[in-house]
């Protein structure tokens, strides 16, 4: 039971890049959701998915697509990132207790 | 406004003493509170969870909600080293999505 684990871990990318960050969770919880962690701002959420088939926008989702695979995966994309997308991400998930549980997080670098 | 406040400190206590952290949130309708600890460079995780006015006791750890007077507050007794890290208040103030609105976090230093 590895709970919810993300890829890659680190990640350095040029401004105009982009990539695909990728997240799973075996826990057959229904919610997903993605964070964003910068000094000082705390955890911002960009994207949440309430059950498999539904996304819909959080705090900050400008710059960011995301996808729900199926129940298990939801990926974040950044399309063209920018310096102001170097952050800290968490992904994490919920089950019908309320409590989420998070992966183990993507440093991302953007030059 | 910030819907969720905390002190960022950082709140330094020696080793054995009870820390005490705090927490201020802005919706008079939110139903559920949430303490998460994190780690320098590791992902938040739970400690305690309350959605009843009172206190709440797990080992070491107690937590209080007062709804009339918004906050919600973490006391660490017997603290110990180990606990310093990070720790964050988060509130859900969205049942039907069970989004979190987290604050800032305060780090909590516990000194040998």
């Amino acid at each position: 039971n590895a709970g919810v684990t993300q890829t890659p871990k680190f990640q350095v990318l040029k401004t105009g890049q982009s990539m695909t960050l990728q997240c799973a969770q075996d826990m057959n919880h229904n919610s997903m959701y993605w964070y964003r962690q910068d000094p000082g701002m705390g955890l911002r959420l960009i994207y949440y998915s309430a059950s498999e088939g539904t996304t819909d926008k959080g705090e900050v989702p400008n710059g960011y697509n995301v996808s729900r695979l199926n129940k298990r995966e939801f990926s974040l994309r950044l399309e063209s990132a920018a310096p102001s997308q170097t952050s800290v991400y968490f992904c994490a998930s919920s089950g019908n207790q309320e409590t989420q549980y998070f992966g183990p997080g993507t440093r991302l670098l953007v030059l | 406004q910030k819907e969720v406040e905390q002190n960022s400190g950082p709140l330094s206590v020696p080793e054995g003493a009870i820390a005490s952290l705090n927490c201020t949130y802005s919706d008079r309708g939110s139903q559920s509170f949430f303490w998460y600890r994190q780690y320098s460079g590791k992902s938040p995780e739970l400690i305690m969870s309350i959605y009843s006015n009172g206190d709440k006791e797990d080992g070491r750890f107690t937590a209080q909600l007062n709804k009339a007077s918004q906050y919600v507050s973490l006391l660490i007794r017997d603290s110990q080293p180990s606990d310093s890290a990070t720790y964050l208040c988060a509130v859900n103030n969205d049942g039907a999505t069970n989004k979190l609105i987290f604050g800032t976090g305060t780090l909590l230093a516990v000194q040998p």
